[in-house]
């Protein structure tokens, strides 16, 4: 089975750095995924890791460490915008583009 | 990216009735279709995977009969939820994926069953 694990809710500071964790929990692994969602959106797609380390993305890097079964996601200079759910969720092996996602990170970003 | 457009945006129905949903990729072959649902305040569930020309796959716990897919052709798929309950009442949110690594999310369906 799967567990995907991340914190339910975080709180920052405009222009600051956060960083959401997930540890997941697979049968098999064939990469990670990090969304965006705002209320009453549908996920937008931020970035995908399959390979151990860091990939970034302008104001968005994602770390994975599949040994460790740990992903971050980094978010630099933060903006008001910012503030939406962010999900992790894992793509099992052997089981196309299913997903199984976290229940969602919640993050505030404050003036 | 690829765009995957879901259909109504937003039904209210009465309890007892079903309602369709659809969902069409656009720009691209969606061999795979994914329905998920969500709750206030909670994440994606998936409910099924559907694949072009075959039944679908429903996760533990999703009534089949109730939540009727088909995915017909390459570019649409529909969820049917029959005989609505206010229980039903949820975001319903596809996938679609034409095999490439990402799945493109539609814009959801937010469901109220009075």
């Amino acid at each position: 089975g799967q567990n995907i694990d991340q914190p339910t809710e975080m709180t920052a500071t405009e222009g600051a750095i956060v960083q959401i964790n997930c540890t997941y929990q697979t049968s098999g692994f064939n990469g990670l995924f990090w969304y965006q969602q705002h209320a009453g959106e549908a996920p937008t797609f931020l970035s995908y890791n399959v390979l151990d380390g860091l990939e970034e993305k302008g104001r968005f890097s994602s770390f994975l460490s599949r040994s460790k079964g740990y992903s971050y996601l980094l978010l630099k200079e933060l903006q008001m915008k910012d503030s939406a759910s962010y999900l992790c969720a894992v793509r099992p092996l052997g089981q196309g583009g299913k997903l199984i996602f976290g229940q969602g990170t919640e993050l505030s970003v404050k003036p | 990216g690829a765009v995957v457009s879901q259909h109504p945006s937003w039904v209210i129905c009465k309890s007892g009735t079903s309602v369709k949903i659809e969902c069409r990729s656009l720009d691209f072959q969606a061999t795979t279709m994914f329905w998920y649902r969500q709750f206030p305040k909670q994440s994606l569930m998936l409910m099924a995977t559907s694949n072009e020309g075959s039944k679908a796959t429903y996760e533990q716990g999703v009534e089949k009969d109730k939540f009727l897919i088909n995915h017909a052709s390459l570019t649409l798929s529909t969820l049917t939820v029959t005989s609505a309950h206010p229980e039903d009442s949820s975001f319903y949110i596809c996938s679609a994926s034409g095999g490439t690594t990402e799945a493109f999310f539609g814009q959801g369906t937010r469901l109220t069953v009075v």
